[in-house]
């Protein structure tokens, strides 16, 4: 079964700092890699997507994320993080062999300081 | 615009009464799923559906059900409430394996 490991419970960073998020997963097929995020008492909003193509894919509010198969990773980053960019973020991944489940991680917080 | 609702947005209810959280969706979306977050767990899927009639167990189905009897509509059921099922329920559904999904706006239940 599909799988998604994100290590850090809570992610702090300066305003304009570089923002990474890390992700890594497992699945049996070819991966199909989801980032959202989640703003305090609300639902997951997508962010971006990989299904193939090009490793590096941009997404909302002015973040990317860069698919390695190799590491089986699926970091997410922002150049310059804001102090708006404060919520949980999640990674998810479907497994290609035709499952439709999304499994998620833990998800990790994150902590702009101005 | 389409979307997806859930309802209740919060509820309180006593140990061993039968609960049922609604999702509705407007996408017109064959797959609906239903999962649960935990502080320290992320979100787990509960039950999920690929079209009407169809229904299958997520990783943590124990004491839920769910029903398909149309394309919009995934209730779930709680049987009997238990405290370990308080918990924030969000409701999903997606197009197809490519695209992403889309989430409801959750419901708080507290089971005491």
């Amino acid at each position: 079964a599909q799988s998604v490991a994100q290590p850090e419970d809570q992610v702090n960073v300066a305003e304009g700092n570089p923002l990474t998020v890390k992700c890594t997963y497992s699945v049996s097929g070819n991966p199909y890699l989801f980032w959202y995020v989640q703003y305090p008492n609300r639902g997951l909003q997508f962010l971006l997507k990989y299904i193939t193509g090009d490793n590096l894919v941009k997404g909302s509010y002015g973040f990317e994320a860069e698919f390695n198969k190799s590491q089986t990773s699926f970091h997410l980053k922002k150049p310059s993080a804001l102090v708006s960019d404060s919520a949980l973020y999640f990674c998810a991944v479907r497994d290609g062999n035709g499952n439709n489940r999304l499994a998620f991680g833990k998800g990790n917080q994150v902590v702009v300081i101005p | 615009d389409a979307e997806i609702t859930q309802s209740p947005r919060h509820k309180i209810t006593e140990t061993g009464r039968q609960v049922t959280l609604a999702c509705h969706q407007t996408w017109n979306h064959n797959n609906m799923f239903w999962y649960r977050q935990d502080l320290g767990h992320g979100l787990r899927l509960i039950h999920y559906s690929y079209g009407v009639q169809d229904t299958n167990k997520g990783e943590v189905s124990d004491g839920y059900s769910v029903s398909r009897s149309n394309t919009e509509d995934l209730p779930l059921t709680l049987e009997s409430a238990a405290s370990s099922q308080t918990s924030v329920y969000f409701c999903a559904s997606s197009e197809n394996l490519n695209t992403e999904a889309f989430f409801g706006q959750g419901t708080r239940l507290t089971v005491v």
